[in-house]
C-alpha cells in the first residue's frame, strides 16, 4: 500500500515569515493530494488540494507544489499569522482507492 | 449547512466493555469513512461505506471492530471487548461521491475513546 512521509514533525516560525512542509509518497498510482489543518480538539479541515495533472496550485497565502517524478509534494504558507498555528497533515490517494493515506503531521507554531 | 457530527465527543470505558460510536454525515453524502487517530499520528483508515454497504473494510484491525450503516446515512462503529490499545480518537468523514478519487472528505470532530 501507499506510504506517506512528512517532514518536519515540528516547525516554529516568526509571524510574517513563510512555512514549508514536505511530504513524499511511494505509490505512483496516487493522483490526489489534499492537505488538512487540524486544531486542538477538532477534526481535520481541508485547506488545499492538488491533482496529479497540475504541478502547482495557489489559494491566497497557501500554495501546494507537486513533483510526480520525484513523488513529493509540499505545502507553502506565506505571511504566516498566529492563527495558522495548528497541526498540518498531508495525504495521498490513488484514483481507484477508497481511502486517504495520511502523513504523521507537522505541528506549526507561529510566534507573534 | 451542518457538518459531520459525532457522538459522544468523549467516551471512557473499562477494558473488556463494549462501545458504540456514532457518526452523522453531511446530508446527501453517499460515502462515509471511519479513521482512527492515535496521539501524534495521522488518521488511519478503518472502513469505507458507499450507501449502506461496506465497500472496503480492509483497515479494521481485527474482528472486535464492526461498523454498520443500515439506512445509508448514520453509521455506528462498534468495538467489542475493548483493550487499552484501542484508546484513540475515532474520526468519521463523509464525501459526496465516494472513493478516494479526488473527492473531498469532510471530517467530524471525532470521538476520543479512552479504555482504562
Amino acid at each position: 500500500g501507499e506510504n506517506v512521509e512528512q517532514h518536519p514533525s515540528t516547525l516554529s516560525v516568526q509571524e510574517g515569515d513563510s512555512a514549508v512542509i514536505k511530504c513524499t509518497y511511494s505509490d505512483s498510482a496516487s493522483n490526489y493530494f489534499p492537505w488538512y489543518k487540524q486544531e486542538l480538539g477538532k477534526g481535520p479541515q481541508l485547506i488545499i488540494d492538488i491533482r496529479s495533472n497540475v504541478g502547482e496550485k495557489k489559494d491566497q497565502r497557501i500554495a501546494v507544489t507537486l513533483n510526480k517524478t520525484a513523488k513529493h509534494f509540499s505545502l507553502h504558507i506565506t505571511e504566516t499569522q498566529p492563527e495558522d498555528s495548528a497541526v498540518y497533515f498531508c495525504a495521498a490517494s490513488p484514483f481507484t482507492g477508497n481511502q486517504f493515506y495520511f502523513g504523521t503531521g507537522t505541528s506549526l507554531t507561529v510566534i507573534p | 449547512g451542518a457538518g459531520v457530527s459525532q457522538t459522544p465527543s468523549n467516551k471512557v470505558t473499562e477494558k473488556g466493555k463494549y462501545v458504540e460510536l456514532r457518526c452523522d454525515p453531511i446530508s446527501g453524502h453517499t460515502a462515509l469513512y471511519w479513521y482512527r487517530q492515535s496521539l501524534g499520528q495521522g488518521p488511519e483508515f478503518l472502513i469505507y461505506f458507499q450507501g449502506t454497504g461496506a465497500a472496503d473494510d480492509s483497515g479494521l484491525p481485527n474482528d472486535r471492530f464492526f461498523a454498520v450503516r443500515p439506512e445509508g446515512s448514520v453509521s455506528t462503529l462498534k468495538i467489542q471487548r475493548t483493550e487499552r490499545g484501542d484508546s484513540a480518537v475515532y474520526l468519521c468523514a463523509s464525501s459526496s461521491r465516494g472513493g478516494g478519487a479526488g473527492n473531498e472528505q469532510f471530517f467530524g470532530p471525532g470521538t476520543r475513546l479512552t479504555v482504562l
